[in-house]
């Protein structure tokens, strides 16, 4: 069972544009975080959220944890090259259980 | 640098010849986990451990064992490896605490003919 549902799953834009990735449950999370993996390499932690309705920004990204806590957004607001990759969403279900979402594969031409 | 290693990143092995991927962490981490990444099915937690000794199942722990002797080190063993265990494996490690965000290592390619 998936208990973290990502979307979409694949995401092509132009460089510019804005887009919105989605990571949805039915579970309540403690904090929920999001990963960035490049090929051939490993996640790399952007961000954690922990209080609901909590909103973060990193840059041209913003981050955004639902109130009730079984959801979150990330925003990027005109994307580069730069943030092509696969981003991940993982929810903290216990004191130390992570649960990963399918992930989202960004690709951003010029 | 403070790093999570991983060796080999590389390997190719036939079914049931017995293999151990070892993970190594500089940043003093109590919480060391092992993942293994599979197209359409995203990271799935094998093992952790929340320090030395202390150990415990993920979600998909069956034919994998794990040890965690030193705190800096976390070895994951594969007795007898079968084909469906063809995956990418990443190490893992974090503080313990609030969030557990994780430090990750440059991944393992596992192929089992």
């Amino acid at each position: 069972t998936q208990l973290l549902e990502q979307s979409p799953q694949f995401l092509s834009i132009q460089e510019g544009e804005n887009l919105t990735v989605y990571c949805n449950s039915s579970s309540v999370f403690s904090s929920l975080q999001w990963y960035r993996q490049e090929p051939g390499e490993g996640p790399v932690l952007l961000v954690t959220v922990v209080t609901g309705g909590e909103v973060k920004k990193l840059k041209r990204l913003t981050f955004q944890f639902g109130d009730a806590r079984k959801d979150s957004s990330l925003h990027i607001t005109a994307a580069q090259p730069g943030d092509t990759g696969l981003y991940l969403c993982a929810g903290d279900r216990t004191a130390s259980k992570l649960t990963f979402g399918t992930g989202t594969r960004l690709q951003v031409t010029l | 640098e403070a790093q999570v290693t991983q060796n080999p990143r590389y390997l190719i092995t036939v079914t049931g010849k017995k293999l151990t991927v070892t993970c190594s962490q500089n940043m003093n981490h109590e919480y060391m986990s092992w993942y293994r990444q599979d197209p359409g099915l995203g990271l799935r937690q094998i093992y952790y451990s929340m320090n030395v000794e202390v150990t415990d199942k993920g979600d998909v722990p069956e034919g994998y064992k794990v040890s965690r002797k030193e705190k800096r080190n976390f070895p994951l063993i594969l007795e007898s490896p079968s084909p469906n265990q063809t995956s990418l494996y990443f190490c893992a490690s974090s503080f313990a605490g609030i969030s557990y965000e994780q430090y990750f290592g440059p991944g393992t390619r596992l192929t089992v003919t």
